[in-house]
C-alpha cells in the first residue's frame, strides 16, 4: 500500500521561502497513472489546492498561488517537493502531499500532514 | 473558481443514527465529486469518488448520490469511528475547490 510522507522546516520567516518535500513508498511515483499534488490547511479557511504535478514533469497551480508556487519531483528518489516564496502569515497551514488517480480524479492516498509556521 | 457549500456545517447525531450531508456547487459539475473523511490530527481518507462511487475498502454504510450541482453524502447506521469532518471536493474545473465541511459529532 502507498504510503505518503512529508518532510520540511516547520518554521519559516516572513518573506523566505517554504520548502518541502513528499516522500513516496510502496509504489513508484514514475508510473503513469497518477498525479501528485499538494494542499494545504489554514485555521478557519477550507483546504486549498496548491498545485500538481506529473511523472513528466508537467505541473498545474491554483492561479492564487502561481507566481509564488513551484513543484517539482525526482522519481530517483520517489519524491516530489514543494516551494513557496515570499511567505507571509497568511501562509501558515498544514500542508499535505496526496496522490489522485488519474483514472477516478481523486486523492486517493495522502500524507499525514505537515505544519509549517510563517513567523519570525 | 467554482464555490462549494455544504450543510449543515455541524451535526449532531448518535451512534447507529442516519445522517445526509449536502454539498452544492456554484455551477455544473457533473458527477466530478469526492467525498472525504478527516479525523482530528489526521490525514483525509477518499470516502466516495465520482459522486456515487465508494473507493476501495470503505464500508457500505457510506453512500454518496446526486448530479449537476446537487449531492449528498448518506451514512446509515453511524458507528463511533464515523465522528469526523467531512469535506466534498469538486474535480471538474481547475482550481480544484473544497467544501467548508461538516463536523458531526456527537
Amino acid at each position: 500500500q502507498v504510503q505518503l510522507q512529508e518532510s520540511g522546516p516547520g518554521l519559516v520567516k516572513p518573506s523566505e521561502t517554504l520548502s518541502l518535500t513528499c516522500t513516496v513508498s510502496g509504489g513508484s511515483i514514475s508510473g503513469g497513472f497518477f498525479f501528485w499534488n499538494w494542499v494545504r490547511k489554514s485555521a478557519g479557511k477550507e483546504l486549498e489546492w496548491i498545485g500538481r504535478i506529473f511523472a513528466s514533469g508537467d505541473t498545474n497551480y491554483n492561479p492564487s498561488l502561481k507566481s509564488r508556487v513551484s513543484i517539482s519531483i525526482d522519481t530517483s528518489k520517489n519524491q516530489f517537493s514543494l516551494t513557496l516564496n515570499s511567505v507571509t502569515a497568511a501562509d501558515t497551514a498544514i500542508y499535505y502531499c496526496a496522490r489522485e488517480a488519474v483514472s477516478a480524479a481523486a486523492y486517493d492516498s495522502w500524507g499525514q500532514g505537515a505544519l509549517v509556521t510563517v513567523s519570525s | 473558481d467554482i464555490q462549494l457549500t455544504q450543510s449543515p456545517s455541524f451535526l449532531s447525531a448518535s451512534v447507529g443514527d442516519r445522517i445526509t450531508i449536502t454539498c452544492r456547487a456554484s455551477q455544473g459539475i457533473s458527477s466530478y465529486l469526492a467525498w472525504y473523511q478527516q479525523r482530528p490530527g489526521r490525514a483525509p481518507r477518499l470516502l466516495i469518488y465520482e459522486a456515487s462511487t465508494l473507493h476501495s475498502g470503505v464500508p457500505s454504510r457510506f453512500s454518496g448520490s446526486g448530479s449537476g450541482a446537487a449531492f449528498t453524502l448518506t451514512i446509515t447506521s453511524l458507528q463511533p469511528e464515523d465522528f469526523a469532518t467531512y469535506y466534498c471536493q469538486q474535480v471538474h474545473t481547475y482550481p480544484v475547490t473544497f467544501g467548508p465541511g461538516t463536523r458531526v459529532d456527537v
